[in-house]
């Protein structure tokens, strides 16, 4: 069975910076493409990122290009988040998604449940 | 980047009837050489992550009900409950992946009248 489990969601002051973790199972993760993709409360999906199965083809939307890094360990079956100069904004439930490509970022046939970044002080 | 429009935001259906709903592409999301379609659905029930449905516009993931189908080509498309059962109550959305930014429409959430 496939398994995404995120973490590192926390309460963090504008400006400041949270990693995100994303730890995969049940399937060969170097073969599969992965995605963030985060829905900030009562409101609708936005992808921020992807990252194909050699870190190859990396993606990122515009709202958090240069403050976001992806990156993953294909040895510890991983994916992380690295979220710098966080603002009000960035504020949700960050799903971690696997693509059902490798060296493509294209749709999301399994998800976490999510972990919650709030930005605020 | 290719905005996506949902229409109806909203819209309630009674048990057994049909739903429709329509998703727009600002860019043609149609790959000519293979004539193929970059357009995903996915359904969000409360407090879970989304669930993919639909693929490539008009593929069904391994698992989901024939009441679900899509259809459309282009910029153009549409997902249909045939027989809205109670479980079906969500909200719903399409994503296109023809070009990155990945985006997704703004959902519309499906109700029982």
């Amino acid at each position: 069975e496939v398994q995404l489990v995120e973490s590192g969601g926390d309460l963090v002051q504008p400006g400041r910076s949270l990693r995100l973790y994303c730890a995969a199972s049940g399937f060969s993760f170097d073969d599969f493409a992965v995605h963030w993709v985060r829905q900030a409360p009562g409101k609708g999906l936005e992808w921020v990122s992807g990252i194909g199965w050699n870190s190859a083809l990396i993606g990122y939307a515009d709202s958090v290009k240069g403050r976001f890094t992806i990156s993953r360990d294909n040895a510890k079956n991983s994916v992380y988040l690295q979220m710098n100069s966080l603002r009000p904004e960035d504020t949700a439930i960050y799903y971690c998604a696997k693509d059902i490509t490798a060296g493509w970022l294209r749709f999301m046939d399994s998800w976490g449940q999510g972990t919650l970044v709030t930005v605020s002080s | 980047d290719i905005v996506m429009t949902q229409s109806p935001d909203s819209l309630a259906v009674s048990l057994g009837e049909r739903a429709t709903i329509n998703c727009k592409s600002s860019q043609n999301v149609l790959y000519s050489s293979s004539n193929t379609n970059y357009l995903a659905w996915y359904q969000q029930k409360p407090g879970q992550p989304p669930k993919l449905l639909i693929y490539w516009a008009s593929t069904r993931e391994s698992g989901v009900p024939d009441r679900f189908s899509g259809s459309g080509s282009g910029t153009d498309f549409t997902l249909t409950i045939s027989r809205l059962q109670a479980e079906d109550v969500a909200v719903y959305y399409c994503q296109q992946y023809y070009s990155t930014p990945l985006t997704f429409g703004g959902g519309t959430k499906v109700e029982i009248k």
